[in-house]
This record gives C-alpha cells, structure tokens and sequence, in this order.
C-alpha cells in the first residue's frame, strides 16, 4: 500500500543549526510529493512540493529533493529560526482527481534561541 | 480569495453525545473538501472526502459520518460520540485536479 514513514520527533535545535527531517515513502506508481507545516495553534499549510524525481522543493530557506532511487523525501534547511518551530508532514499524493494526500505521523521541531 | 471556515475551536463532549463540527469555504466553486484526524502521537487520517453535493467517500469505518449539503459546506457528524473519536479535526479543500490542499485551523475534540 501507499505510505509516509518519517522520523520522530522532537527535535530539538539551537538557532542558526542545521535540519534535517527524514522521510521515505512507499507508493505504486509516481506519487507527488510535499511538506506541509503546522505552526502552534494553525491549521496545516502547504511548504514545498515535488512532483517528479529529481525534483527540489524550496520555501523560506527549507528544501527537500525527490530521490526515486531511496524512495526519500528528506527536509532540510541549512540555518534554523525560532520560528521555525512548528510540526512538519510529509506527505504523497496519489494520483486522480481526489487529491487524496497520506500524511506521516509529523514531527515536532523546537527550536530553542 | 479563498478562505476556509472551521467551527468551533474546541469542544469537549460527554460520551455517548451527538457531534456536529461545520466547515466552509469561500472564493471558490466546486471545491474538493475532506476531513482528516490528527490524534495524539499519530499522523493526519482521512476520514472522508467529497467531490461534489451529496458526494461522500468514506476512507476509514468509524462511528463518524460526513454530509455536504451545499457546495461549500461540509459536515462531520456523530450520533453517538465514543472515547476513541478524541482528537485533532481538520477540514481542508482544494480544486479538482489541483494538488495542493488548503486546510482550517482545525477543531480539538475531546470526549469525556
């Protein structure tokens, strides 16, 4: 079946240090893939996305890449900011007209000045 | 522009009571609409989504229903509520074909 695995959390970083929130997927098919951020008391809304492999991601410093060969979708951002903390979901998208998107378990970045 | 409605932010209800949470969206026709869960320690679930009036798809077997009665309303309901229907609720809507969804700012269930 199709699924997100990604890295519990939390995680806990100093400002200004580097991130790295993994996640893999399991899918039939070519999904698309993304991260979703939900900041303290918010809904979800939408980070960086990627829809074929090789692809980068990029928003507010974050970026992911879209490697078919690991089956990988890992976030990265090189300097972190208080701000920054909030729950962060991986997520693939399975193909059709419903949009239906599965979604990891998130993880919670603290990010600590 | 588009916006989403969700209602209320919280809500604490005894077992064995009705639910009723209200979503809507604004800006936009059409619109494709889900309800996912969010409980503790556990990713988003989907529970339900709609491509049109009266168009419901159930994801998972529950003791939840989901009805649109207007374009851009949808509605989670319980007759019944139970321990385990605890949690984070969030509604979201997108175009159709669009991938990207846009979501509320959620409702926290708790069932006493």
């Amino acid at each position: 079946g199709n699924s997100v695995t990604q890295m519990e959390g939390p995680v806990t970083l100093s400002e200004e240090a580097f991130l790295t929130i993994n996640c893999t997927y399991t899918a039939t098919g070519y999904p698309s893939l993304f991260w979703y951020v939900q900041y303290p008391g918010e809904g979800l809304q939408l980070l960086l996305k990627a829809t074929k492999a090789d692809d980068k991601g990029s928003n507010k410093g974050f970026e992911a890449t879209y490697r078919k060969e690991t089956t990988s979708f890992h976030l990265e951002k090189g300097s972190v900011q208080v701000s920054d903390s909030a729950v962060y979901f991986c997520a693939l998208r399975i193909g059709g007209a419903t949009n239906k998107l599965i979604f990891g378990t998130g993880t919670l970045l603290a990010v600590q000045p | 522009s588009q916006t989403i409605h969700q209602w209320p932010a919280t809500l604490v209800q005894p077992v064995g009571s009705p639910l009723s949470l209200e979503c809507t969206v604004e800006g936009t026709s059409n619109p494709n609409l889900y309800w996912y869960r969010q409980a503790a320690g556990r990713g988003l679930q989907l529970l339900f989504y709609s491509v049109g009036i009266g168009q419901i798809s159930s994801e998972v077997p529950q003791n939840l229903s989901a009805s649109r009665p207007q374009d851009r309303q949808f509605i989670l309901s319980s007759k019944k509520l139970l321990l385990s229907d605890s949690g984070f609720y969030l509604c979201a809507w997108s175009g159709s074909g669009a991938e990207k969804l846009f979501f509320g700012s959620g409702t926290q269930l708790s069932v006493l």
